[in-house]
């Protein structure tokens, strides 16, 4: 199967700085890499998406960047907010095998951001 | 519209017990997955279904874990026989189609507590 790394575990930054956070993972047959946003007690929310033939996407504050040949993928926030402040979750799903779609989610990061 | 609703929202048996979680998919969506979400941790896999047809069970932890989707749209997940290590939030998740890189919705979970 497939393993997903995530670091850091936990982040803070001050309001208006960037943060990163990046995921490692082990099957080069994975191809689509989603990033979920889940506040306290809440559902997990897909904040951005990148799929193996691209290598950036951007949305508004939110980017997220995909190195196929190192296995990694990075999730960018620039200009953070205390609304920021969640725990983020990025997850790979491989190309192939009987559960198409299936997600391996890291462990998860928890974003501070101080006003 | 309505988005990935599941019931109850919180459960709390004792040890012995059997109890049964419900997901209620996005309507006409394709896939449903279930995971565990351990405290602190990523979800993690425990089936899938395309349509009414559970094609991948291998998450699933002991055979004490059954699930169904017997019409192709509402799911439970029961867990017969609970013990403490199945104390964990249970979140189900709904995409449109089969392909594997369609966005999961997740619903907000049940959390299991097992005295």
């Amino acid at each position: 199967g497939e393993n997903v790394e995530q670091h850091p575990s936990t982040l803070s930054v001050q309001e208006g700085d960037s943060a990163v956070i990046k995921c490692t993972y082990s099957d080069s047959a994975s191809n689509y890499f989603p990033w979920y946003k889940q506040e306290l007690g809440k559902r997990p929310q897909l904040i951005i998406d990148i799929r193996s033939n691209v290598g950036e996407k951007k949305d508004q504050r939110i980017a997220v960047t995909l190195n196929k040949t190192a296995k990694h993928f990075s999730l960018h926030i620039t200009e953070t907010q205390p609304e920021d402040s969640a725990v983020y979750f990025c997850a790979a799903s491989l190309g192939r095998g009987s559960t198409l779609g299936r997600l391996y989610f890291g462990r998860g990061t928890q974003l501070t951001v101080w006003p | 519209g309505a988005g990935v609703s599941q019931s109850p929202r919180y459960k709390v048996a004792k040890r012995g017990q059997d109890v049964a979680l419900r997901c209620d998919p996005i309507s006409g969506h394709v896939s449903l997955f279930w995971y565990q979400q351990a405290l602190g941790q990523g979800p993690e896999f425990l089936t899938y279904f395309q349509n009414e047809a559970q094609l991948d069970k291998s998450g699933l932890p002991s055979d004490r874990f059954f699930a169904e989707r017997p019409e192709g749209s509402v799911s439970t997940l029961k867990i017969q026989r609970t013990q403490q290590e199945d104390s964990a939030v249970y979140l189900c998740a709904s995409s449109l189609a089969s392909g594997g890189t369609d966005t999961q919705y997740f619903g907000p979970g049940t959390r299991l507590t097992v005295l």
